[in-house]
């Protein structure tokens, strides 16, 4: 298996302008996550999905923030409309759950200018 | 609410020193995961070490042990022999009920 993939790996847009990240993760895992991960707030968890339904979304920041996983091997990340303090690093992941580690992407560098 | 601390920012220690670092959580669950992940430069999350709650016994794996204390809502991690590649940020990290709460994290330099 290739691992998560994410793309794309950065990301320079400017102010206003909608973003869509990208992830597909590990075939077989039940669990998506996506994490942001800043200086200041170090990994931040956004939301996560089990079985293609989201669980928990109580960490996305703003109404700006959507996210979907239409079907098992694809999730996206979309921020509408972008602001400077989104930049950021953002993490998609995967997991067989209970218990079970979570495996990374490598990760959208987002610069918003 | 599931919490992780890590109170350590930044630390720095000699090559083929030891070195620990700290993490507490708070969980009010009996069953629950506990994770050490590496982050090197190239950004990639990588898994050091697992530990599941109902153990009592700690993890390792080569140079990396785990000190946990249930009671205490301890869990940090010894890297013995410590190496230049061991250099990165390091995060501790609790799974309950399958929600991956990770820590601020711990720079660690690791000097020649």
């Amino acid at each position: 298996d290739a691992g998560v993939i994410q793309s794309p790996r950065h990301e320079v847009t400017e102010m206003g302008q909608e973003v869509t990240l990208r992830c597909k993760p590990i075939s077989g895992h039940d669990y998506l996550f996506w994490y942001r991960q800043t200086m200041m707030r170090g990994l931040e968890l956004l939301i996560y999905f089990n079985n293609n339904v989201p669980i928990d979304d109580s960490g996305m920041p703003e109404d700006r923030f959507s996210a979907k996983m239409p079907n098992a091997s694809f999730s996206t990340l979309k921020i509408q409309p972008s602001e400077p303090r989104d930049s950021a690093v953002y993490f998609c992941a995967s997991s067989f759950g209970e218990g079970t580690e979570a495996f990374f992407g490598q990760g959208t560098r987002l610069t918003v200018v | 609410a599931q919490t992780v601390t890590q109170s350590q920012p930044e630390m720095s220690v000699q090559e083929a020193e030891t070195v620990t670092l700290s993490c507490t959580y708070d969980t009010s669950e009996n069953n629950y995961y506990l994770f050490w992940y590496k982050q090197p430069p190239s950004r990639q999350m990588i898994l050091v070490i697992r530990q599941e709650a109902y153990k009592q016994q700690n993890a390792t794996e080569n140079r990396f042990s785990v000190n946990f204390q249930k009671a205490a809502k301890s869990f940090s991690l010894k890297i013995s022999d410590s190496q230049l590649g061991d250099t990165a940020m390091y995060f501790c990290a609790s799974n309950r009920d399958d929600k991956i709460i990770f820590g601020k994290g711990t720079r660690l330099h690791i000097l020649p």
